[in-house]
């Protein structure tokens, strides 16, 4: 257990839906990531934030995804109109960014896999 | 973004070999991470390093960042070393954002 929890664990929905997952990081944790991973290959970045506000953002975030850390602890993760080429696990990571350092290391959570329908 | 590659993508080796996986990168960065992933999914940071070579335990890791070059060792293999390694870069170049991933190198360890 790295610390990192994601809520739920799996999740199946059909076509069409919304479905919206969690991501509780490490407590001290100032960065927290979003990835998609899909069977056979390797994690593919989506967004990251740093405390409350989101730094960056993959093309791969369509505008049917929004993240969101409002209060720069916990945050969510909601994908519209689910497609089924959206199934995936969908892991969070949290690392936590001192002042002066350049590079950190990222402590992910069990993922939350989705199956749309 | 930084296109990062790994070699090989599957390896077998016999409990006791010496193990060797590669990875290039695309954007030069301040560190490049190495994890571990069983099945399952569960990730585990291995190493972050930045510069020369880190160890822990039987795991090796080196970094020449002038070629863009890393490779983990693992020495003495055992079964329990099966599992999948990943190597990642941050997603821009630099160090502090997210992480583009290898495809992974699927390891097995027989007794």
């Amino acid at each position: 257990d790295t610390g990192v929890s994601q809520d739920p664990r799996h999740k199946i929905t059909k076509r069409g839906q919304n479905v919206t997952f969690r991501c509780d990081p490490i407590s001290e944790h100032n960065r927290l990531y979003w990835y998609r991973q899909t069977l056979g290959q390797g994690p593919e970045f989506l967004t990251y934030f740093q405390n409350e506000a989101q730094l960056e953002k993959s093309r791969l975030l369509s505008d049917r995804f929004s993240a969101e850390r409002p209060k720069g602890s916990f945050s969510t993760l909601e994908i519209q109109r689910t497609e089924q080429g959206d199934s995936a696990m969908y892991l969070c990571a949290s690392s936590l960014r001192g002042r002066g350092s350049s590079y950190n290391e990222q402590f992910f959570g069990p993922g939350t896999r989705l199956t749309v329908l | 973004k930084n296109e990062v590659e790994q070699s090989p993508q599957n390896l077998t080796a016999q409990e006791g070999e010496f193990i060797t996986i590669n990875c290039s990168y695309s954007v030069g960065i301040s560190a490049l991470h190495w994890l571990q992933q069983h099945p399952g999914g569960g990730i585990v940071s291995l190493f972050m390093l930045s510069s020369g070579k880190k160890k822990h335990g039987r795991l090796i890791a080196t970094i020449n960042i002038q070629e863009k070059h890393s490779s983990l060792h693992i020495t003495a293999s055992h079964p329990r070393d099966s599992a999948v390694y990943i190597c990642a870069a941050p997603y821009s170049g630099g160090g502090a954002d997210g992480l583009t991933f290898g495809k992974g190198t699927h390891l097995i360890i027989q007794p």
